[in-house]
């Protein structure tokens, strides 16, 4: 199985600042990866798709980069309504596989 | 309108087998390329992936789970099923359908929408 490592678990961030979530993949994915967005009681919203592709509707402060083993996500200028929990998700190979998750607090 | 809703018993007794629906609108399992997956999640845990059916009934599994699972679709009526066999606590968790379109170029498919999810608890 692939194994997605998400890091940070968790961070804290003021409002207007830019912060990264990467996912390290134990092998190589060819950016067959995605970005959710996830907030209490709800269920996961999708971000990003193909590692760097917006979904339709996300804002343009979501952007995903990447390549090989090594992704990230990152959010510009935070908005109070960023506050969540955010997974990556590896689609290359079965079994699909979740990163642990990053809880965004706002401060 | 892509909409996609999960129902199932909302609690069950160990051993038992647990039978989930996934009742969605605005696409069709007939569509060349189009899934649908199943995804669970433990209160305040991370995301597992079960299973996934495609349009031409290809299916594949989570291995971790081993021969406890069958999916399946009714495409007649817009409908996707789980079935987990034998459950025991550790099957206490929240339950997800989701939608997987074909993005053809490059060929890859991914979760877009997903259901609001139906808690599901073991206990005896």
């Amino acid at each position: 199985d692939i194994q997605m490592t998400q890091s940070p678990a968790s961070l804290s961030a003021s409002l207007g600042e830019t912060v990264s979530i990467e996912c390290l993949a134990s092998e190589d994915i060819y950016n067959n990866l995605a970005w959710y967005q996830q907030k209490p009681g709800k269920s996961p919203q999708l971000l990003i798709y193909y590692a760097s592709s917006l979904q339709d509707g996300v804002p343009s402060r979501f952007s995903g980069s990447g390549s090989g083993t090594q992704y990230s996500l990152k959010i510009n200028s935070l908005e109070s309504e960023d506050a969540a929990t955010y997974f990556c998700l590896q689609d290359s190979e079965y079994p699909w596989t979740f990163g642990g998750g990053t809880k965004l607090e706002l401060k | 309108q892509v909409t996609l809703k999960e129902s199932g018993p909302g609690i069950l007794q160990p051993s038992q087998t647990l039978s989930l629906t996934c009742t969605f609108s605005g696409f069709s399992l007939s569509t060349y390329g189009m899934g649908v997956g199943w995804i669970r999640q433990p209160s305040g845990k991370g995301l597992e992936w079960l299973a996934n059916i495609w349009w031409d009934d290809d299916k594949y599994y989570n291995p971790s789970l081993k021969n406890r699972l069958t999916i399946s679709k009714d495409t007649s009526n817009n409908q996707a099923f789980l079935k987990i066999t034998n459950v025991d606590t550790a099957d206490t968790a929240t339950y997800y359908c989701a939608r997987i379109p074909l993005l053809p170029v490059p060929l890859y498919w991914y979760f877009d929408f997903w259901g609001p999810g139906t808690m599901v608890t073991v206990s005896s």
